[in-house]
């Protein structure tokens, strides 16, 4: 069974201390993988897909890579404005007609204290 | 920009009513997705349609239904809302074949009393 994994939980950062959130993945082969930011109430906001180990985006303050069991979401000198849920999914190579659903991490609860 | 808009923000409905859901994208998309967000379980895909009339259940597919009659717009469906099916509800779309990421509108709180 397909499984994405994020840690920690919640993370508590003072703003401008720069740090990691992780998603891990067991998947039978990875189409792509995708990181969202969610703010409460919101739906997901699309941030960045990766596709194939090595490969890293950047956008701002957020620089996301991937390995070919994990990926990360670098947040460097993140300010209050960056507090948010972010969420990893991965889309796994399937058959037939499958048009490929995501397959969801819990979500990363970030919160930046100014 | 990808804009995707469901119909309400909020929405409070009894036991036993049937309660329509509506979600519309503007930049043609193929694909449509419906999913429910619940503390702790995260986001469960109900249904999904990857083209107009197509469609496809999800992991959670019982006590809803869906609808594509136009390829911008996608219902769902709850034929007698249930307490249990209170929950925050996520539309999304997606390009098509060899586009993966999806899309997601601003999300349905539907409360069930």
């Amino acid at each position: 069974e397909d499984q994405v994994t994020q840690s920690p939980e919640a993370l508590r950062l003072q703003e401008g201390e720069s740090s990691s959130l992780n998603c891990s993945y067991t998947v039978s082969g990875l189409r792509g993988l995708f990181w969202y930011r969610q703010d409460p109430g919101k739906g997901p906001e699309f941030l960045f897909t990766l596709y194939s180990a090595g490969e890293e985006k950047e956008k701002e303050r957020l620089k996301a890579t991937l390995t070919k069991k994990e990926s990360f979401l670098h947040i460097t000198a993140p300010k209050p404005e960056d507090s948010a849920t972010y969420l990893c999914a991965v889309q796994v190579r399937a058959g037939g007609t499958s048009y490929g659903k995501l397959t969801f991490g819990q979500g990363t609860i970030l919160t930046v204290h100014p | 920009d990808v804009k995707v808009t469901q119909s309400s923000r909020y929405l409070v409905k009894r036991t036993g009513e049937k309660v329509f859901l509506e979600c519309v994208q503007d930049m043609d998309h193929e694909n449509m997705f419906w999913y429910r967000q619940d503390p702790g379980l995260g986001l469960r895909l109900i249904y999904f349609s990857y083209d107009v009339k197509m469609k496809e259940k999800g992991d959670i597919p019982e006590g809803y239904s869906v609808s594509r009659e136009k390829k911008e717009r996608f219902s769902l469906i709850l034929e007698s809302a249930s307490t249990n099916q209170t929950s925050m509800y996520l539309c999304a779309s997606r390009p098509g074949h060899y586009s993966y990421e999806q899309y997601f509108g601003p999300g349905t709180r539907l409360t069930v009393t």
